[in-house]
């Protein structure tokens, strides 16, 4: 029961151009919601995150958008850079009192051409 | 880099075997979270401690178990290892009072089982 999808495996953008990263949920009592960006023999890498008392967030390129009546999440990167070529988990934590766990995607593996 | 330290990088050893990984949080943080990712699949969480305590747990197996020690360090023992086993296993640490605060991954420890 994969509870975060993300449903595209690869997304391969031109420099300067827009990426955007997709995300959907199916569990309502996520209240807080994350992505990662991983580099190969790295960890993953905190980038942005958003409450689910908000639809935006945005932190220089990064913005991330939710839309909790289509449980659907998105990360826009703007302009693209060949650096952000990684792989991007989108994470989310369910509301219970005490634990702070995350639920995560399988990944998106962006790839960002000169 | 991110603060949380693991060790070792690698680890390789046969089935039966006992394992013990090590992971020292960020300098301030109470919470250790462990999470196990196998080939193809996004992160899927192990156990939680906060500032010594079992604060929840995941589809951690009965062969698995952990602790946090009064150093806020913690470690992650895996016994009677099956070769399904392998993968990578990753530790995080946050300030873990329930607050919206991310958290920040180590660069993992790679177990091979022969």
């Amino acid at each position: 029961d994969q509870q975060v999808k993300q449903n595209s495996p690869s997304l391969s953008v031109q420099e300067g151009r827009i990426s955007i990263l997709n995300c959907d949920y199916t569990n309502s009592m996520f209240d807080y919601f994350l992505w990662y960006k991983k580099y190969p023999a790295e960890g993953p890498t905190f980038l942005i995150s958003i409450s689910s008392i908000k639809d935006k967030n945005e932190d220089g390129r990064f913005t991330v958008f939710l839309n909790k009546s289509a449980k659907h999440l998105s990360l826009h990167i703007v302009p693209s850079q060949p650096g952000d070529s990684a792989v991007y988990f989108c994470a989310a934590r369910p509301f219970q009192g005490g634990s702070e766990k995350l639920v995560f995607g399988k990944g998106t593996k962006l790839t960002v051409n000169p | 880099d991110s603060g949380v330290t693991q060790t070792p990088k690698h680890l390789i050893t046969a089935t039966g075997q006992r394992v013990t990984l090590r992971c020292s949080p960020r300098s301030g943080d109470l919470s250790v979270y462990w999470y196990q990712q196998s080939l193809d699949q996004g992160l899927q969480f192990l156990i939680q401690y906060y500032n010594g305590e079992e604060r929840a747990k995941g589809n951690i197996l009965e062969r698995f178990s952990a602790q946090q020690f009064p150093d806020l360090h913690s470690e992650l023992n895996l016994s009677s290892l099956e070769l399904g086993d392998s993968a990578l296993y990753f530790c995080a640490s946050s300030v873990g009072r329930g607050s919206n605060q991310p958290q920040h991954f180590g660069d993992g420890t790679r177990l091979s089982i022969l």
